[in-house]
């Protein structure tokens, strides 16, 4: 029942962008964005309710396909903050969240 | 701002003790979570609360339960500690269903 999110990993340099998928097998609700940095807990980014709705936070924007039940997150002109592990939380009619594996980003000067 | 607090941040139990991990919220929220989370594997949803004393399974509940006395807390509990239960255990809790969830820092449990 967990998503599933690509890539597990990810290196960049200042500036550059990057795109981490999230799909599920089920009907979706809605998709969760988290972002944990090392130690912390899981901070929420933002949720996305509606089949293409697109939402920003910053530099970090994200998608869902409700139809395809994919969610996409896209972090441009990246900085070295936006280093962590980003988690989507996917969540359907039960009410019920449940959280892909992660992925790792690390940002380098 | 929300506050979500656990009991310990780390905690070392031996292998069959009854372990008791307690999580505290301060915004009224209605959902209570508790997911433990392992390299490679995520967060993995072990039992969610909607309501108090209601609960319901998440994706491994096996040697697990919990509790929800009050409203504001929510307990998981290892009736019987096993090695493959050391991991990190994160509570969290939302306003309603679909809200955002707030996460406490978690807690390290190592099971010798």
């Amino acid at each position: 029942q967990q998503p599933v999110q690509s890539p597990q990993a990810v290196i960049l340099r200042e500036g550059e962008d990057a795109v981490i998928n999230c799909s599920s097998s089920k009907a979706l609700y809605s998709v969760h964005w988290y972002r944990q940095k090392h130690g912390e807990a899981p901070v929420f980014l933002m949720i996305l309710l509606k089949g293409g709705e697109q939402k920003g936070h910053d530099k970090i924007s994200a998608s869902f396909n409700e139809k395809k039940q994919q969610s996409s997150l896209y972090l441009t002109a990246s900085q070295l903050s936006y280093s962590g592990t980003y988690f989507c939380g996917t969540e359907n009619n039960n009410n019920d969240m449940r959280f892909g594996a992660g992925t790792r980003l690390t940002v380098k000067p | 701002d929300v506050k979500v607090t656990q009991s310990s941040r780390y905690l070392v139990k031996r292998t069959g003790e009854k372990v008791f991990l307690e999580c505290v919220q301060d915004m009224d929220h209605e959902n209570m979570f508790w997911y433990r989370q392992d390299p490679g594997l995520g967060l993995r949803l072990i039992y969610f609360s909607y309501d108090v004393k209601m609960k319901e399974k998440g994706d491994i509940p096996e040697g697990y339960s919990v509790s929800r006395e009050k409203k504001e807390r929510f307990s998981l509990i290892l009736e019987s500690a096993s090695t493959n239960q050391t991991s990190m255990y994160l509570c969290a809790s939302s306003l309603l269903a679909g809200n955002e969830q707030f996460f406490g820092p978690g807690t390290r449990l190592t099971v010798l």
